[in-house]
């Protein structure tokens, strides 16, 4: 079974700065996506970014970007320039392939403070 | 994008009785997933809703206690059945869209609390 890791259960930034978030993955798989979800107080699950395991270069959206370890299963992203508005629980999700389910660590509550 | 429309947004209910939550997109959609959220936990897969067919369930959860219909690609229905106050928690049903690989979709989630 996939299991996903988030270690940091807090973060803490201030505006402006950069944070980056940890995720450790298991899997066995060769083919398998990451994604990076953002829950708001309002519990909407917002896509923030997702890489997928055969492209070897780093995934990027706007302020976010993720740095994407295939050996060592490691899945980070980080945050450039934050801002109030990405005070948030952070999910890393690991997917096998089309037509699989979401797999969630447990998340990691970003506070942001000005 | 998709829009999700699931309903009802938040509902108190009584133990004992059962809540049908509903799912709707309007865009076509390959798969369906129906998921848990217990108050300050990671979301949880209950099941992957196929439709015109049984759903399939993940270890832990049954369809006695979490009925789920597909009768068409873009509706999906949950049902918590014979609520406890163990039951509280966050629903949120998940699609994939067809013609893309783009992450999950999210409906808006459904808040319930069993008194």
């Amino acid at each position: 079974a996939q299991t996903v890791t988030q270690s940091q259960p807090e973060m803490s930034v201030q505006e402006a700065e950069t944070v980056t978030l940890s995720c450790t993955y298991d899997t066995s798989e060769s083919d398998y996506y990451l994604f990076w979800y953002k829950q708001p107080p309002s519990r909407q699950m917002i896509l923030v970014i997702r890489q997928e395991a055969y492209k070897q270069q780093n995934a990027t959206e706007n302020r976010f970007s993720v740095n994407f370890q295939k050996a060592a299963k490691s899945f980070s992203l980080k945050i450039s320039d934050s801002q109030l508005g990405d005070a948030a629980m952070y999910f890393c999700a690991y997917r096998r392939g089309s037509g699989y389910a979401l797999n969630f660590g447990k998340g990691t509550s970003l506070l942001v403070t000005p | 994008s998709a829009v999700i429309s699931q309903k009802p947004s938040r509902d108190i209910c009584q133990r004992g009785t059962s809540l049908t939550i509903q799912c709707q997109v309007d865009s076509q959609v390959t798969m369906m997933f129906w998921y848990r959220q217990q108050p300050g936990q990671s979301l949880t897969l209950i099941a992957t809703a196929n439709q015109g067919s049984e759903a399939t369930y993940e270890s832990g959860f049954v369809i006695d206690k979490f009925p789920i219909s597909r009768p068409n690609l873009t509706f999906s229905t949950l049902t918590v059945s014979n609520m406890s106050p163990e039951d509280s928690s966050i629903y949120l049903c998940s699609v994939e869209l067809a013609g893309g690989s783009y992450g999950y979709t999210f409906g808006s989630g459904t808040r319930l609390t069993v008194v």
